[in-house]
């Protein structure tokens, strides 16, 4: 089975609202990672949280780790229609970007 | 200047046939991947190499054979296409393999393979 689970699959927002998403996994990291996908297009890396570190921040973006529930959230504040995607949490259970599993995934549409 | 390219971007084909998908990365990075994503955009990785080695093979089919001139290249050939090759797929790299834990992938824009 897959080691990330992204939850909700979709999320509808209007623009100017704040955005979260959920990721859960099965086994023990060393990191976690955020991706974005934009329609049509390969995955874009946007924020990377070791498995010591609680909270990562990085623009308008808010990441949080918690290895206790296994589970990770990606808070985007004051969000803008171009960042309507899809977003993909990755786990690195043994290290080293070889072993990156990814979820499904969460499409996400801002309306304006 | 893409960091990491494949080509072609769409392919379209029938069942039985043979073809191939080239990657080529600018980043001067030691491993390259290749990942399919299906329908539901599940994204699964199919092999990894570091400097021309094959590191990981994930239970891919055999019809499905992968091959690194270089470090910079990565090609996948697959032979006698099946209905359910059909997907997306991208090639990927990192600067390095083994005990970093802060590697992060850089995605080629994919190629999306249909077999009728």
């Amino acid at each position: 089975s897959q080691q990330g689970e992204e939850d909700p699959q979709a999320l509808s927002i209007q623009e100017g609202e704040n955005a979260t998403m959920n990721c859960s996994y099965k086994t023990s990291i060393n990191n976690l990672q955020w991706y974005r996908q934009n329609s049509g297009r390969g995955l874009v890396h946007l924020i990377l949280i070791r498995s010591n570190e609680r909270e990562k921040h990085s623009g308008r973006l808010r990441v949080t780790l918690d290895t206790s529930k296994k589970s990770s959230s990606l808070l985007i504040t004051a969000s803008r229609a171009a960042d309507t995607a899809s977003y993909f949490c990755a786990t690195d259970r043994t290290g080293g970007a070889q072993k990156l599993v990814f979820g499904q995934g969460t499409r996400l549409t801002i309306n304006p | 200047d893409t960091a990491v390219s494949q080509t072609p971007k769409y392919l379209v084909t029938q069942m039985g046939n043979d073809k191939s998908i080239k990657c080529e990365q600018n980043l001067g990075h030691d491993t390259m991947y290749w990942y399919k994503q299906d329908s539901k955009k599940f994204l699964k990785i199919m092999f990894s190499y570091n400097n021309k080695e094959l590191i990981i093979n994930e239970t891919v089919p055999n019809r499905f054979s992968p091959k690194s001139p270089d470090k910079a290249h990565l090609n996948l050939h697959i032979n006698s296409l099946e209905l359910g090759d059909s997907a997306v797929y991208f090639c990927a790299s990192s600067q390095g393999l083994g005990e970093a834990t802060n590697e992060k992938l850089f995605f080629g824009s994919g190629t999306q393979l249909s077999v009728l």
